[in-house]
């Protein structure tokens, strides 16, 4: 159980496109989702915190105008980076749980994202 | 499937104890096993491991990888409360990184 998924795994797009990754729970309902980005070194950095229904709560650095995240469902979010541009390549994460960032994180595979 | 698995999925000890985490992996294409801390807010890197046998040390963590068994442990010793965290183990292949659920470590004073 607790499978969380991503879509796409892997995308390249030129500099100016948006491009949405999704991130699912299959199998139980998440009240919270979490997004991360991947630095060099393995170091995951939280841009966001989405619950469903309200406005995610971006970290500190992180322009909410540039990553816009949609929470639709209990079983959906979305990450949708706006106007892409090659800085922006990186490894996108996200995770889920029932009860927030002191509960069990669900973590999906990742997102690969390429910006020629 | 690729799979990740912790064990123990928790864990209770006191000031002083040494503590072994377990994360066995099922992937295809292994690059590499990474371990975190998580605390509060984004995990924390502790460990990257690609060879079978080389421990990795780092003050009182310590991780080594057995490829051919397809497991990693990572070893606190002299555990303090600042200890207290989830330690999350992924494994990267292919083109995505798979993680376990962690295991929620809490050390008593």
């Amino acid at each position: 159980g607790a499978v969380v998924s991503q879509h796409p795994s892997r995308v390249i797009c030129k500099s100016g496109t948006s491009v949405k990754i999704e991130c699912r729970s299959l199998d139980f309902q998440a009240t919270t989702m979490f997004w991360y980005r991947q630095f060099p070194k393995q170091s995951l950095m939280l841009m966001a915190t989405s619950n469903e229904g309200s406005k995610a709560t971006y970290e500190q650095g992180v322009e909410k105008d540039k990553f816009l995240i949609n929470h639709a469902s209990l079983t959906l979010s979305t990450l949708t980076v706006t106007s892409a541009h090659p800085e922006d390549s990186s490894f996108y994460i996200c995770s889920a749980s029932l009860q927030g960032m002191t509960e069990t994180q669900y973590f999906g595979p990742g997102t690969r994202l390429l910006v020629l | 499937e690729d799979k990740v698995v912790q064990s123990p999925l928790s864990l209770v000890v006191h000031e002083g104890d040494t503590v072994t985490l377990n994360c066995s992996y099922e992937v295809t294409n292994f690059r590499s096993l990474l371990w975190y801390k998580q605390e509060k807010k984004a995990p924390t890197f502790l460990f990257m491991l690609t060879s079978s046998g080389i421990e990795k040390k780092s003050g009182r963590l310590s991780s080594i990888l057995d490829k051919k068994e397809l497991f990693s442990i990572l070893n606190i010793t002299a555990t303090q409360t600042g200890d207290s965290a989830v330690y999350l183990c992924a494994v990267e292949a292919n083109n995505d990184m798979r993680f376990g659920a962690g295991t929620r470590l809490t050390v008593k004073p």
